[in-house]
């Protein structure tokens, strides 16, 4: 499995945006690009996910670089329900479907 | 709630004893995934099923298996537990089996082996 790199932790203050980076130089054509997050004493919850061009949905949006090696989750308004570990995923059609999660972005959202 | 039923919430036990855990998927899900969270280890996969079938395996234990029923329904047995096993067990469970679907997961099983 392709491995990204993220920050361990960031903080934010609340109602701002967040920008959230991850790294992934070795991803192939095929990879695509997860988010998750797991609010504490929870299980992990699906964020956004993309390919290719940038994506939106009702919790976040999905910057993805033009050469695909980066990517940028992005949080329009910060909420203190947003603090969370945020993980970056690649998932491949190369033999298994299966998430690998790496260590996360630790979240802090400051009021 | 994700529509992904994990029981019980809590179980204690004992060194050397057997567990069950159980997943109930989503309506119409056919993918059922297991993973283990312990606090150095992090999200580790443990393995998939895919209508019924063992789709793929992680790091899984030799004294951990698991199955998918008929009706979809997933089960992961523990045996000769280990105070290292205690974790939280998470299931997850998607539509089919693409890399461009989401995984909804339960809630978890937490376990603690004295």
């Amino acid at each position: 499995d392709a491995k990204t790199t993220q920050p361990n932790s960031m903080e934010s203050n609340e109602e701002e945006p967040v920008h959230l980076p991850c790294n992934h130089s070795t991803i192939s054509g095929t990879d695509y690009i997860h988010w998750y997050r797991q609010l504490p004493s929870q299980g992990p919850e699906y964020v956004i996910h993309g390919l290719t061009s940038n994506v939106n949905n009702r919790m976040a949006s999905l910057a993805i670089a033009e050469d695909r090696k980066s990517s940028t989750l992005i949080l329009h308004r910060a909420t203190l329900r947003d603090a969370a570990v945020y993980y970056c995923i690649l998932r491949d059609w190369g033999g298994s479907e299966k998430l690998v999660f790496g260590k996360g972005t630790k979240l802090t959202v400051n009021p | 709630d994700s529509g992904v039923t994990q029981t019980p919430k809590h179980l204690i036990t004992a060194t050397g004893q057997r567990v069950t855990l159980r997943c109930s998927p989503r309506s119409g899900d056919l993918s059922v995934y297991w993973y283990q969270q312990s606090l150095d280890q992090g999200l580790q996969f443990l393995i998939q099923y895919y209508n019924g079938e063992e789709r793929a395996k992680g790091n899984i234990l030799e004294r951990f298996s698991a199955q998918q029923f008929p009706d979809l329904h997933s089960e992961l047995n523990l045996s000769s537990l280990e105070l290292g096993d205690s974790a939280l067990y998470f299931c997850a469970s998607s539509v089919e089996n693409s890399v461009n679907e989401k995984l909804f997961f339960g809630s978890g099983t937490q376990l603690s082996v004295l």
